[in-house]
């Protein structure tokens, strides 16, 4: 089966603007996980989207938010950007969220976001 | 504070040989914890998972051992090649306020031919 996908793949924005990032899950996963990933602060947890519901958030303000369809797919935005916010950022897909045993199971490849 | 700590030094091990890896985790009291292996530029990829009822699980040459006294839990990589190059994070879902996936820094492994 196709894996999750991630577009773009690569962005460079400058500070002050905005940007929207797309996640397409595995067929039938209706839970989709978003994480940014700095060399200094590993891997955070950004959101957690189920049938359209966000269900779980992580610590990071409200410029970060995200979105998700009927068909599952999933954005997130960043608005304001700052020079901080140059990640990688991944999505994650899986049957369940993580109230009912889910746990990101399959990862995209992420898009890299560099903010000048 | 809640966080998981995994040894930051990349583990140098010589073909052949087993690697272990350490994950410690405080302050919560998760139902289950994961381990993944990532490559540069590219998203992790999921191993195995083991429940707080499972001392150990295994995966071809994969072990996981979880230790909910201690708070820790070991990776082992036996007969180690040098394709298992990789960085190894582990995970958990704590449920403290709202659910969240906290991951750990992970551990950079290099095995030597």
């Amino acid at each position: 089966k196709a894996g999750v996908t991630q577009t773009p793949r690569y962005l460079i924005k400058t500070r002050g603007q905005q940007v929207t990032l797309s996640c397409s899950p595995i067929s039938g996963h209706r839970s989709v996980s978003w994480y940014q990933q700095t060399p200094g602060q590993g891997l955070q947890f950004l959101f957690e989207y189920f049938s359209e519901t966000q269900r779980n958030k992580g610590n990071f303000p409200g410029r970060f938010s995200g979105r998700q369809f009927s068909n599952s797919r999933s954005e997130m935005n960043v608005s304001t950007l700052e020079l901080g916010d140059s990640a990688l950022y991944l999505c994650a897909s899986s049957l369940e969220t993580s109230g009912s045993s889910g746990y990101p199971e399959y990862f995209g490849p992420g898009t890299r976001l560099l903010v000048l | 504070s809640q966080k998981i700590e995994q040894n930051s030094e990349a583990l140098n091990i010589q073909e052949g040989k087993t690697a272990t890896l350490t994950c410690n985790y405080t302050n919560y009291s998760p139902a289950y914890l994961q381990w993944y292996r990532q490559d540069p530029g590219r998203g992790p990829v999921f191993l195995l998972l083991i429940r707080e009822n499972e001392k150990e699980k295994r995966k071809e040459r994969l072990k996981v051992t979880f230790d909910t006294t201690l708070k820790q839990s070991l990776f082992h990589i036996t007969a180690s090649q040098p394709a298992d190059s990789a960085t190894y994070l582990c995970a958990l879902a704590t449920a403290v306020g709202t659910y969240k996936y906290i991951f750990g820094t992970g551990t950079r492994l290099k095995v030597l031919a």
